[in-house]
């Protein structure tokens, strides 16, 4: 059973397209994340949700916007994608928000071209 | 945000222990000390976390100095499975009951047949 999943595995599209990805966990989680991982391997956080509830927010362009429609989805929508938004996207959700784990997501491999 | 230094890379042979160090002389009394690792192509994954004491699960075991100025993990029998880069991380909090995980750019461990 897979615990944290992410559509789509591999998103390939032109600048300034719009792009959605989306994130499901089944572990019945209250808190999900959305982190980035950079060219040169760096992961940052950008986002967290907590029931719904926006608790974090990192220094994301306004083109980043999240979404949680319940607590076990995380979409990240990104409008007019740009070349430096290439990366490898990963969601995680822990038990709350101060939850000592967090599980990790396979990832969203992101080209822009 | 505290920082943490780990070497950029280590080998080990096969079925040998693995001490894996990291320096992170800026901790505050509140910071939990987390390693977590990213396998090839995947997600990172949680490996053990302490505050103060000594901790052991069945994945490794952390080593945490007297000062908590530094921490080693240990990888009792290293497998080619357990290939990966290994994150050290100070757990903060972020308010509202919530913590963040800044990641640094860990140890790429090579295990060697």
């Amino acid at each position: 059973d897979t615990a944290v999943s992410q559509t789509p595995k591999y998103l390939v599209t032109q600048m300034g397209n719009d792009k959605s990805i989306k994130c499901e966990q089944n572990l019945g989680h209250d808190t999900m994340y959305w982190y980035k991982q950079d060219s040169k391997k760096f992961l940052k956080i950008m986002f967290s949700y907590n029931n719904k509830e926006l608790i974090i927010n990192e220094t994301v362009p306004n083109r980043f916007s999240p979404k949680s429609p319940d607590k076990a989805h995380l979409n990240l929508h990104i409008n007019s994608l740009e070349l430096g938004d290439s990366a490898v996207y990963f969601c995680a959700s822990s038990p709350w928000a101060g939850g000592e784990t967090q599980y990790f997501g396979p990832g969203t491999r992101l080209l822009v071209l | 945000d505290a920082k943490t230094t780990q070497p950029n890379s280590m080998e080990s042979n096969e079925e040998e222990p693995v001490h894996l160090p990291c320096n992170h002389s800026t901790i505050s009394g509140t910071d939990y000390i987390h390693w977590y690792r990213q396998l090839p192509s995947q997600g990172p994954e949680y490996v053990i976390h302490g505050l103060t004491s000594n901790v052991n699960n069945r994945m490794a075991s952390l080593a945490i100095a007297e000062d908590r100025k530094s921490s080693t993990l240990i990888l009792h029998r290293a497998t080619l499975r357990d290939a990966a880069v290994y994150y050290c991380i100070l757990r903060r909090d972020s308010g509202a009951g919530s913590y963040q995980l800044t990641f640094g750019k860990g140890t790429k461990l090579s295990v060697i047949p």
